[in-house]
């Protein structure tokens, strides 16, 4: 089983529709959850964290559950501008440095 | 504030060939990150150095790679015979500290975009 498991897609919408990706990892110590977003030929960028008690950031939320070890991002109205790979995260440790986990990314494509 | 540096952005190479990348990290970022993005992939951690040292090398394949961070600010990453299979993209990234956990922000560079022939 891979550490960090993402559906590929691709994900068509049209524009202003409310899109969700999930995540499952393997790995139940696992401490830090985080998505990025990666636009075509470009470099991965940080889009926002996951916390426990989930978290929102404009149209975007993030939400963890532990027990079920699964993260999911839900993306409301969505915009031409959305269009990228999103690519789910995971750290596995409390302390020492233990390396990020990169799922394989779900691609995204909003269509007008 | 400048982002993380790398060059080349693309190269070319036979197999068997060497090749060379550089990177220059944020200023004052003490963690420097190298990962290997191949089409269709989540970036894969090679290497991660704290300072001038290694903190994690144990996906990196030594009998072919080799990095290095002498003065613990620019790194270079070396692949010395290229395979067919390298041909990818390689990921520069830093951060403040290298928090445990990951908690502290990777910032990424552009990337080099290898194709071996």
């Amino acid at each position: 089983r891979k550490e960090v498991e993402q559906d590929p897609g691709p994900f068509n919408v049209p524009e202003g529709a409310t899109v969700a990706f999930n995540c499952t990892y393997s790995n139940s110590a696992s401490q830090s959850f985080f998505w990025y977003r990666q636009d075509c030929r470009k470099e991965p960028k940080l889009l926002m964290s996951v916390y426990s008690s989930g978290n929102e950031d404009g149209r975007f939320t993030a939400q963890l559950n532990r027990a079920s070890q699964y993260i999911s991002l839900l993306i409301r109205d969505s915009k031409l501008s959305d269009s990228a790979t999103y690519l789910c995260v995971v750290n596995s440790a409390l302390s020492g440095n233990t390396p990020l986990v990169f799922g394989k990314g779900t691609r995204l494509s909003v269509i007008a | 504030e400048a982002g993380v540096a790398q060059s080349p952005r693309y190269k070319i190479i036979e197999k068997r060939q060497s090749v060379a990348f550089w990177c220059n990290p944020i200023s004052g970022h003490a963690t420097l990150y190298w990962y290997q993005q191949i089409l269709g992939q989540g970036p894969k951690l090679l290497i991660q150095f704290q300072n001038n040292g290694v903190v994690d090398d144990s996906q990196l394949p030594k009998d072919r790679f080799s990095a290095e961070r002498l003065k613990g600010v620019d790194s270079t990453l070396k692949i010395q015979p290229a395979k067919l299979e390298d041909s990818a993209v390689y990921l520069c990234a830093s951060s403040l500290e290298g928090l445990a956990g990951g908690t502290d922000t990777q910032y990424f560079g552009p990337g080099t975009r290898l194709t071996v022939l």
